[in-house]
């Protein structure tokens, strides 16, 4: 079956560290997003790329890195510059031409500080 | 710009009630429209949508009317079930990206 596969589903980070989302879509889709969810709220946008080797910052980008280099694949690094990092991450992928159509959601990624 | 708009929960029901979730927007031109949900401990699901105005999107026995008159996408269902127990993502599609609503829990008890 067609999906999204964020990896891994917990997470745990030390002060200081850099670490690395996994991401990986089958649905050959050429957009795909990551976003951050905090307890009682919404998703915010932290980056999305519309294609291959492309990718823009999105609502709350600082402190995050994303690469492209794969149709299938977007990875997302929590650096250590992002202060608070403690959120639920949730990667996405949609057909990018047409503006009715849905985006696919992963299982999402528990990221906690130690 | 586009914005999104949900009513505060958590909404609490017994089985079997009628819900209604609120969700009014604000947009140029015509967005589609969708409404998610979210489980416990995981991502979120298309739920429905609608891509022009007096479109409805069902699914589940859930409905949404895209109403341009009032810029609104409420969420009904008919009789609620305790596995419909979720929260419920409003959201346009702006340019290049969804924009979401904050996210309604509902709460369902036996």
């Amino acid at each position: 079956d067609g999906g999204i596969t964020q990896s891994p589903k917990y997470l745990f980070r030390k002060e200081g560290q850099n670490v690395t989302l996994s991401c990986e879509q089958n649905l050959n889709h050429d957009a795909m997003y990551w976003y951050r969810q905090d307890p009682g709220q919404g998703l915010r946008l932290i980056y999305y790329s519309q294609i291959v080797n492309d990718f823009q910052k999105g609502d709350i980008a600082e402190g995050y890195s994303v690469s492209r280099e794969k149709k299938e694949s977007f990875p997302l690094t929590v650096t250590s510059a992002q202060k608070n990092p403690t959120a639920f991450y949730l990667c996405a992928s949609s057909i990018r031409e047409y503006g009715n159509q849905p985006q696919h959601f992963g299982d999402g990624t528990r990221l906690s500080i130690l | 710009g586009d914005s999104v708009t949900q009513m505060e929960g958590p909404v609490t029901l017994s089985e079997e009630a009628f819900l209604t979730i609120n969700c009014t927007y604000t947009a140029t031109g015509y967005p589609s429209l969708f409404w998610y949900v979210q489980y416990p401990g995981e991502g979120l699901q298309l739920l429905l949508k609608a891509t022009k105005a007096d479109d409805k999107g069902s699914n589940k026995g859930f409905e949404a009317t895209y109403r341009k008159e009032t810029t609104s996408f409420h969420l009904e269902k008919g009789s609620v079930q305790v596995s419909d127990s979720a929260v419920y993502f409003c959201a346009l599609r702006g340019t290049d990206k969804l924009i979401f609503g904050t996210g309604t829990r509902l709460q369902v008890f036996p």
